[in-house]
């Protein structure tokens, strides 16, 4: 089945600690999101790719990266992560210019800063 | 700005008992609409969505969602829930004509549901 997929689906690193979250679809999409959400929030946008073209939310930290090696894979970095960054990272996609506007999310990655 | 406002944090139904989950959004052309289901710990399930044409959409999993232009709302339905339709519940509108922008999402509602 087409699908979306994160990895690790947990990951636990340290204060400070660089960390790298994956995401991979087989559902040939062109646009890629990456959304952060915190314990009972709703989930909010970091950035997207529009293709190879990256578009940051105006609010994103700087310490929040992104990257799109190809069309498949999609990369959530955190260069130096606080407390505050503990969260669920939801990456999602979708397929522009079909009139079919939905996105696809993955199953997330539950991010824990000790 | 597009805004979404979801105004019931939690809602309990008995089971079998009908369900009504409200919407209002904020958007100042025709929105596209969208109902997500979120279970613990994992992603967002699409129920249903509304772009164009019929404002009552069906969904999967027996939902159904009405879109009233009139009052700015699209409001979720299910006539007869199950135990298995606890979960969150987020409605979220997304710009239309590109295609690509993000997702505005409410907060979300809790639905319980008694036995």
């Amino acid at each position: 089945d087409a699908m979306v997929i994160q990895n690790p689906r947990y990951q636990v690193t340290q204060f400070g600690k660089p960390v790298t979250l994956s995401c991979s679809q087989t559902l040939n999409h062109n646009v890629m999101y990456w959304y952060q959400q915190k314990s009972s929030q709703a989930p909010k946008l970091l950035f997207h790719y529009y293709d190879k073209d990256f578009n940051n939310e105006a609010d994103t930290p700087d310490n929040f990266q992104s990257r799109r090696p190809n069309t498949s894979f999609c990369f959530l970095d955190i260069r130096s992560p606080g407390l505050g960054d503990a969260a669920m990272y939801l990456c999602a996609t979708s397929r522009s210019g079909t009139g079919s506007y939905e996105q696809y999310f993955g199953p997330g990655t539950r991010l824990t800063v000790t | 700005a597009q805004s979404v406002t979801q105004p019931d944090i939690h809602i309990t139904v008995s089971e079998g008992a009908s369900l009504e989950l409200r919407c209002n959004y904020s958007y100042g052309a025709t929105p596209y609409l969208f109902w997500y289901v979120q279970s613990p710990g994992q992603g967002l399930q699409l129920l249903l969505k509304y772009f164009s044409g019929d404002t009552l959409v069906q969904g999967i999993k027996g939902f159904e969602a009405e879109f009233k232009r009139s009052q700015s709302s699209f409001n979720l339905r299910k006539p007869s829930v199950h135990w298995s339709d606890a979960a969150e519940y987020f409605c979220a509108v997304g710009a239309a004509g590109g295609g690509a922008d993000g997702l505005t999402f409410g907060k979300g509602t809790h639905l319980i549901i008694q036995p």
